[in-house]
């Protein structure tokens, strides 16, 4: 089964300084593998994607992901964290059949401090 | 372009009563998902549907059914609400077709049961 796993329950970053949100994964065969950010009372967005191609991915407001295969991780970075990146991250992963469901980490809250 | 629309947006149930939530997407898209989100657990998938007239369940499906007449709408019913169903619940719908399956998510249905 697909499975992805967020080790850390939250991250503390003072504003300015790089962020890192750590996702890890086990799959069989191809990964497809998603970041999701959840702001306060809000639904899900989408962030960025890996399907295939460059280990390094660049997604939505300054964020990007590094896939390594050989340590089944896809980290979620952003060089300079802005107070206003403070939410709730989301790694997931699509099952292998054909019907786009997504098996999600238990989430990351990052709070970043002025 | 409203996206994906939850309503209500709170509900508070005495335990035995019934409800329906209501999810409407204007993207025309064929897949729709209903998850629930509790804390530190990421979110579940309940149930979800890959067209008109066709659901499926996911991985936490009692105590729940579900109905998509109509492509737009997927409709998630509690027949008779425990306190364990208390929690916020998630629409999210999506497009078929190719690896790059985006979920997108609408705003949230917070729930008590009690």
């Amino acid at each position: 089964a697909q499975s992805v796993a967020q080790p850390e329950d939250q991250v503390n970053v003072a504003e300015g300084n790089p962020l890192t949100v750590k996702c890890t994964y086990s799959v069989s065969g191809n990964p497809y593998l998603f970041w999701y950010v959840q702001y306060p009372n809000r639904g899900l967005q989408f962030l960025l994607k890996y399907i295939t191609g460059d280990n390094l991915v660049k997604g939505s407001y300054g964020f990007e992901a590094e896939f390594n295969k050989s340590q089944t991780s896809f980290h979620l970075k952003k060089p300079s964290a802005l107070v206003s990146d403070s939410a709730l991250y989301f790694c997931a992963v699509r099952d292998t059949d054909s019907w786009g469901k997504l098996q999600f980490g238990a989430g990351t809250q990052v709070v970043v401090t002025p | 372009n409203a996206g994906v629309t939850q309503t209500p947006k709170f509900r508070v149930l005495k335990t035995g009563q019934s409800m329906t939530l209501l999810c409407a997407q204007d993207m025309n898209h064929e897949y729709m998902y209903w998850y629930r989100q509790d804390p530190g657990m990421g979110l579940r998938l309940i149930h979800y549907s890959v067209g008109e007239g066709t659901t499926a369940k996911g991985e936490v499906p009692d105590g729940y059914n579900v109905s998509r007449l109509k492509k737009q709408n997927f409709l998630l019913g509690l027949e008779s609400a425990a306190p364990s169903q208390t929690s916020v619940y998630f629409c999210a719908s999506g497009s078929a077709g190719g690896p790059v399956f985006i979920q997108y998510f609408g705003a949230g249905t917070r729930l008590s049961v009690l």
